[in-house]
């Protein structure tokens, strides 16, 4: 299966939360992230997490690391139209500088 | 600083044709990578180089050869395009630890 894997789409309304939620496989992981990508543009790094951290907050970011169950969530709280995008979470291995990344997952806010 | 520079930002070949892929980064990093996106993958790696001299495969090589040319450039080439190289590909850079910079994109097209 794949290394690292997230939900497809997410539709959130203007002032809401939204949490977007990644697993990964591999336990030696040292560094977890979160990307955005906007429409046409390359992709930006939002925060990261290492691995042993259990949540890392940023303004409106929190990004909550469960290694027992392999398990990353990005919150974004008061989410703006602003905010939509296809976000990738990704990790890279303890053994060298190679980034993977999961497949994204679409955000929408809707007004 | 310009950060990761890619050109070009558009291209369309014709099956069988070759080009070269440049990317630049002005922030004296020494690993280089070179991604494709394509739509519901995420970013798959195409080939890195750790540092200057040294290039490895990716998850996705074929097809593809790589030049590093100097530290601060890294260069992709499709020797023989096909429809299936239809992608966007993404160059980055890295020092160590937390982040990988991207470029903008490179948006290629094979008929």
């Amino acid at each position: 299966g794949e290394d690292v894997e997230q939900s497809l789409f997410l539709s959130v309304r203007e002032g809401d939360s939204s949490v977007i939620n990644c697993t990964y496989t591999d336990s030696s992981s040292t560094y977890l992230y979160w990307y955005k990508q906007e429409p046409g543009a390359g992709l930006q790094l939002l925060t990261y997490i290492f691995s042993n951290m259990d949540m890392k907050q940023d303004q409106r970011l929190t990004v909550l690391l469960n290694k027992k169950d392999k398990h990353l969530s990005l919150r974004i709280a008061d989410t703006q139209t602003g905010d939509s995008a296809i976000y990738f979470c990704a990790e890279i291995k303890a053994a060298g500088n190679k980034l993977t990344f999961g497949g994204g997952t679409r955000v929408l806010v809707k007004p | 600083n310009a950060g990761v520079t890619q050109t070009p930002k558009f291209q369309v070949l014709k099956t069988g044709q070759s080009m070269t892929l440049q990317c630049a980064q002005d922030m004296n990093h020494n690993s280089m990578y070179w991604y494709r996106q394509d739509p519901g993958m995420g970013l798959r790696l195409i080939y890195y180089s750790a540092s200057e001299g040294t290039t490895d495969k990716g998850e996705v090589p074929n097809g593809y050869n790589v030049s590093r040319l100097n530290k601060r450039e890294f260069s992709l080439r499709l020797e023989s395009a096909a429809p299936s190289q239809t992608s966007v590909y993404f160059c980055a850079s890295h020092y160590q630890g937390n982040e990988q910079f991207f470029g903008p994109g490179t948006r290629l097209t094979v008929l």
